[in-house]
């Protein structure tokens, strides 16, 4: 069973530019979770949504940033117009039930906005 | 809100010595725990969770965690630390709207001399 997957693993963009993140989920999962680590720091929750709902988007910023997951297709995370404050580790992670369930996480991407 | 402290931002210790990582977390209800690791550069590997039952809880590597409730704590201990087990060890709290939003400690780097 593959675990959760997330490409690219880095990514390199400019300013202004727009960052398309995706995680595929474990099989079986429905619910996916987005994190965000800056340097030197630990993780931050940004958004939970299982197949085409968003759950609970406390942590996203309000301008910019966006999340699906479509009923086909991995989850995307978008981040238009980035600026070199959204460099940092973009961590996915799916669990086959909601609350309390286990997170199983992603490998990460890697932003850098030059 | 909940949150989640770990006091010691760096640790060493000597090889075959042992180790205990404290954590301490604030949440109004019984919280869902949890331990990871990550390598550097690396995703999140889930060391051991806790959600009800037996306070002491068993995990991968060697590694046990105990739940203190009167203490709000859930420290993580290893009877021998091998030099694998540099790495950056992360507490979480599982809580949120859905019950599923996990709440991050800063991290403790650990460093292992030979």
């Amino acid at each position: 069973n593959a675990g959760v997957m997330q490409n690219p693993r880095h990514l390199v963009r400019r300013r202004g530019q727009e960052a398309r993140l995706r995680c595929s989920p474990m099989k079986g999962h429905s619910h996916v979770y987005w994190y965000r680590q800056l340097p030197e720091e630990g993780l931050k929750f940004m958004v939970y949504l299982q197949k085409e709902n968003i759950i609970d988007e406390s942590g996203m910023p309000k301008e910019r940033f966006s999340a699906e997951f479509p009923k086909e297709g991995p989850s995307i995370l978008r981040i238009q117009q980035v600026v070199r404050g959204d460099s940092a580790a973009y961590f996915c992670a799916s669990s086959p039930l909601p609350a309390g369930e286990t997170q199983y996480f992603g490998p990460g991407t890697r932003l850098l906005v030059l | 809100a909940q949150s989640v402290t770990q006091p010691d931002i760096h640790i060493t210790v000597s090889e075959g010595a042992s180790l205990e990582l404290r954590c301490n977390y604030s949440y109004g209800a019984t919280p869902y725990l949890f331990w990871y690791v990550q390598s550097p550069g690396q995703g999140l590997q889930l060391l051991l969770k806790y959600f009800s039952g037996d306070t002491l809880v068993q995990g991968i590597k060697g590694f046990e965690a105990e739940f203190k409730r009167s203490q709000s704590s859930f420290n993580l201990r290893k009877p021998s630390v091998h030099w694998s087990d540099a790495a950056e060890y992360f507490c979480a709290v599982g809580a949120g709207n859905a019950g599923n939003m996990l709440t991050f400690g800063g991290g403790t780097r650990l460093m292992v001399k030979p």
